[in-house]
């Protein structure tokens, strides 16, 4: 099983760039990387996901390195409505025995 | 919102009691998956059913046990309740694949 590792916690301050890393050395050839954002006591949401390289979409990119090995969601321009849990999930589109949520990553953005 | 439903969203009950959590998919998701996030803990994947049919099981207990329904709506049943299974229970929905999942509002879950 493909185990992911978040940093426990970021800061930022508004308008800045953020990058967040997880670490999945395990993960499968038919696995991809989907990231999540979740506010207290709500469900999480959807933000990007993605197999190889890049993907762009208009909240996040995900940069991919050849060996998947990890992956990066990088957040342009913070705002304060942007403090929130970032989870990386690794599994395979069709195999949800590989379901697996990283740790969350807490991100804290300041004025 | 995400167009997946669950109820009730509080519940608050006593150690040996029994609960069901209720959840309704968005409109056409045959997929439906129960997560359970205790406090200031990460989201547990419990397990899946997809169009009616058990698809995958995580890290469930064995008092807990689950069904999808003809109508696609699913039920969480919780048993034998002990108060660490205080928690938010999720239910999320998708549709072809794991593409992308829509979880519902949760169902907050007090055993005193």
């Amino acid at each position: 099983l493909a185990k992911t590792t978040q940093p426990i916690s970021m800061d930022s301050y508004e308008g800045q760039e953020v990058n967040i890393t997880c670490s999945h050395n395990n993960i499968a050839t038919n696995d991809y990387i989907t990231w999540y954002q979740q506010f207290p006591s709500q469900g999480p949401r959807f933000i990007i996901q993605g197999y190889k390289t890049k993907v762009t979409n208009e909240v996040a990119s995900l940069f991919i390195p050849a060996d998947r090995k990890s992956s990066t969601l990088s957040l342009p321009r913070v705002s304060l409505s942007d403090t929130a849990v970032y989870y990386c999930l690794v599994g395979g589109r069709h195999n949800t025995d590989k379901l697996i949520f990283g740790t969350g990553t807490r991100l804290q953005v300041f004025p | 919102d995400s167009g997946v439903t669950q109820t009730p969203k509080h519940l608050i009950t006593a150690t040996g009691q029994r609960v069901t959590l209720r959840c309704s998919p968005r409109s056409g998701d045959l997929s439906v998956y129960w997560y359970q996030q205790s406090l200031d803990q990460g989201l547990q994947f419990l397990i899946q059913y997809y169009n009616g049919e058990e698809r995958a099981k995580g890290n469930i207990l064995e008092r807990f046990s689950a069904q999808q329904f003809p109508d696609l709506h699913s039920e969480l049943n919780l048993s034998s309740l002990e108060l660490g299974d205080s928690a938010l229970y999720f239910c999320a929905s998708s549709g072809q694949g794991n593409n992308e999942q829509f979880f519902g509002p949760g169902t907050r879950l007090t055993v005193l």
